[in-house]
């Protein structure tokens, strides 16, 4: 069954430096998106992406974060600058959505992002 | 905007007893709701969704959830729980055009032998 991977699946980082976390969605799927979860927190969103554009942005993905699909199949979130509080899991996720059809979001196992 | 409640942090069943977790929404308007689980280590895992065709929907593993507007509820429901279902479970409702979904605070479910 196809699915989403995300790598690392662990990344430990010193505070100000910059981090990439890679995804590869599902192949046919055209809507990319980055949630987190912070330790103890809701799964919160941060990004959606189509059409080689983000649509949409939460409060939290400030000038410090990009999002990039280098190529046909890689998905990309950056934290230029990390801060201690940037410690989190980070999910990628990707839709086929077609109007109302397909409409859900997978999943990949997530990136534990550290921030020491 | 849209939001999802759950109502309990923790619940805790013995094996081959039903299963009950509960959410409620608020959308204004007509809502997209989604469960979805998540084992120890493993990412979210979708269980089952509504989309405004049958108000009760059956997901994978025996799962199950019954929209009901006039109660703004998306239970999950499972007759009898395995010790494999232990996890935590989220309801998730999605905004008009699908650009973000909005993640209850998640149920972890313990089940006991």
């Amino acid at each position: 069954e196809p699915e989403v991977t995300q790598t690392p699946s662990h990344q430990v980082t010193q505070m100000g430096q910059e981090v990439i976390l890679r995804c590869v969605p599902i192949s046919n799927h055209l809507y990319f998106y980055w949630y987190r979860q912070i330790l103890g927190q809701k799964v919160e969103f941060l990004v959606s992406f189509y059409n080689n554009e983000i649509s949409e942005k939460s409060e939290i993905f400030d000038d410090q974060f990009s999002v990039e699909r280098p190529d046909g199949s890689n998905f990309t979130l950056k934290i230029r600058s990390t801060k201690l509080e940037d410690s989190a899991m980070y999910f990628c996720a990707s839709s086929e959505r077609q109007g109302l059809e397909n409409t859900e979001a997978f999943f990949g196992q997530g990136t534990r992002l550290t921030v020491v | 905007a849209q939001s999802v409640t759950q109502l309990d942090s923790h619940v805790s069943v013995s094996e081959g007893t039903p299963v009950l977790l509960r959410c409620n929404y608020s959308s204004s308007y007509s809502p997209s709701l989604f469960w979805y689980v998540q084992h120890p280590n493993k990412g979210l895992q979708l269980l089952l969704k509504y989309t405004s065709a049958a108000t009760l929907v059956k997901g994978i593993n025996g799962f199950e959830a019954e929209f009901k507007k006039s109660e703004t509820s998306f239970h999950l429901t499972k007759p009898s729980a395995h010790m494999s279902d232990a996890a935590e479970y989220f309801c998730v409702v999605s905004d008009y055009n699908f650009n973000k979904f909005y993640f209850g605070s998640g149920t972890k479910l313990n089940v006991k032998p």
